[in-house]
């Protein structure tokens, strides 16, 4: 079975641009979770889809956002980018949604740089 | 303070001694996680406790609910488990999704 995978690996943007990134799941797995990791706040949840709906949300402000497709694919969207949002996301599939109480399955990430 | 405070943040030890990392949560959990972290990124989950004891080869990992702590141990370690741990906490109902910990830099010399 193929891993999580996200696309692209790398992106450089600038401030006041918007990004967007994919994660497709492991097949099956109809949750999706994505996570930013810095080197000073660590991994932070950013929030949950399930049936193209988002059961849980972090506390990010509103320029994040995300969605989800009727194949489990999903999307993170981030407007009007500032340097602190420079990051690796990380997206990660499990099979059903539970507030992290499943096993997940991680992918690559994205690493974004924001000059 | 962190909901999830995890310890050392930093260990060096030679290959083959016994690591011990620690994890410590402040409110109630539906799960708790353990991940490996290897540079470039990547992260693997390890395990998921919600009681008692798991074992995967090298790898325990221990739960005591009613103190909220977790272990990690890695007998016999090896170079190549060089990485970093991280523990992550499904706290509460799980509404909020993951909270994680700052992770332990772990470095096994040969």
């Amino acid at each position: 079975k193929a891993g999580v995978t996200q696309t692209p690996r790398y992106l450089i943007k600038t401030r006041g641009q918007q990004v967007t990134l994919s994660c497709s799941p492991i097949s099956g797995h109809r949750s999706v979770s994505w996570y930013q990791q810095t080197p000073g706040q660590g991994l932070q949840f950013l929030f949950e889809y399930f049936s193209e709906t988002q059961r849980n949300k972090g506390n990010f402000p509103g320029r994040f956002s995300g969605r989800q497709f009727s194949n489990s694919r999903s999307e993170m969207n981030v407007s009007t980018l500032e340097l602190g949002d420079s990051a690796l996301y990380l997206c990660a599939s499990s099979l059903l949604t539970s507030g992290g109480a499943e096993t997940q399955y991680f992918g690559p990430g994205t690493r974004l740089l924001v000059l | 303070k962190n909901e999830v405070e995890q310890s050392p943040q930093n260990l060096t030890a030679q290959e083959g001694e016994f690591i011990t990392i620690n994890c410590s949560y402040s409110v109630g959990i539906s799960a708790l996680h353990w991940l490996q972290q290897h540079p470039g990124g990547g992260i693997v989950s390890l395990f998921m406790l919600s009681s008692g004891k798991k074992k995967h080869g090298r790898l325990i990992a221990t739960i005591n609910i009613q103190e909220k702590h977790s272990s990690l141990h890695i007998t016999a370690s090896h170079p190549r488990d060089s990485a970093v741990y991280i523990c992550a906490a499904a706290l509460g109902g799980g509404a909020d999704g993951l909270t994680f910990g700052k992770g332990t830099h772990l470095i096994i010399q040969p």
